[in-house]
């Protein structure tokens, strides 16, 4: 069976401290990664999308950015968080393309003081 | 570009009573998908329509896709505590998803 993993579920990080959310997803290939950030415990505002290792589609300008090292690995980073920046962070993916579930992570919680 | 719109943003029902959330679109669909997303949680799939007028019913949810795959409901039938969260619907296509803003349901006991 798929599962996806997403990490540090929290934290609490300094404004102009750096940032990597890590997710994983096992159990499938090839599959449609996203990063997504909720704020105020509200709608989902799609930052980032990747259909493939390297492929990275941006979709909101900001100071963050997406990685995606290896076919199941997505990364967030930012090189300095700015109080805007948190908020509750969702990595998620999905099958191909015809396909429209969406299977989240856990969510990542993100406080900048 | 692709615009989805769900309302109403908050809905607060008696337990018992009927809820029901609507989404649309400004443009015609492939497929929409149902979303719940619990206090403190992550966003859960519920079920995803695909073709023009159908209607799917999961216990005391019945969601509906409307004939022109513009817009679709969804309706909870006496509404339970368990029923609390934000409902999303997504209509993206194959890989940009586009969610609506979810409506917050709340149920008084």
């Amino acid at each position: 069976s798929q599962t996806i993993h997403q990490w540090p579920a929290t934290l609490v990080q300094p404004v102009g401290s750096p940032l990597s959310l890590e997710c994983t997803v096992e159990g499938t290939s090839n599959p449609n990664l996203y990063w997504y950030r909720q704020a105020a415990g509200r709608g989902l505002q799609l930052l980032f999308y990747s259909v493939g290792i390297g492929q990275i589609s941006s979709e909101v300008p900001q100071n963050l950015s997406a990685s995606r090292p290896q076919d199941r690995q997505f990364i967030l980073s930012s090189k300095k968080l700015l109080l805007s920046d948190s908020g509750f962070y969702l990595c998620a993916w999905k099958r191909g393309t015809n396909t429209g579930e969406l299977f989240f992570g856990e969510g990542s919680r993100l406080t900048v003081l | 570009g692709q615009q989805v719109m769900q309302i109403p943003q908050y809905q607060h029902v008696q337990e018992g009573e009927d809820f029901t959330t609507y989404c649309n679109s400004s443009t015609t669909l492939s497929n929409i998908q149902w979303y719940k997303q619990r206090p403190g949680g992550h966003p859960v799939f519920l079920i995803q329509l695909v073709k023009s007028g159908e209607v799917k019913k999961q216990k005391r949810l019945t969601f509906q896709f409307g004939e022109a795959k513009k817009n679709s409901s969804l309706h909870i039938t006496a509404t339970q505590t368990t029923d609390v969260g934000t409902y999303f619907c997504d209509g993206g296509s194959n890989y940009k998803l586009t969610f609506g803003k979810g409506t917050l349901l709340t149920v008084n006991p």
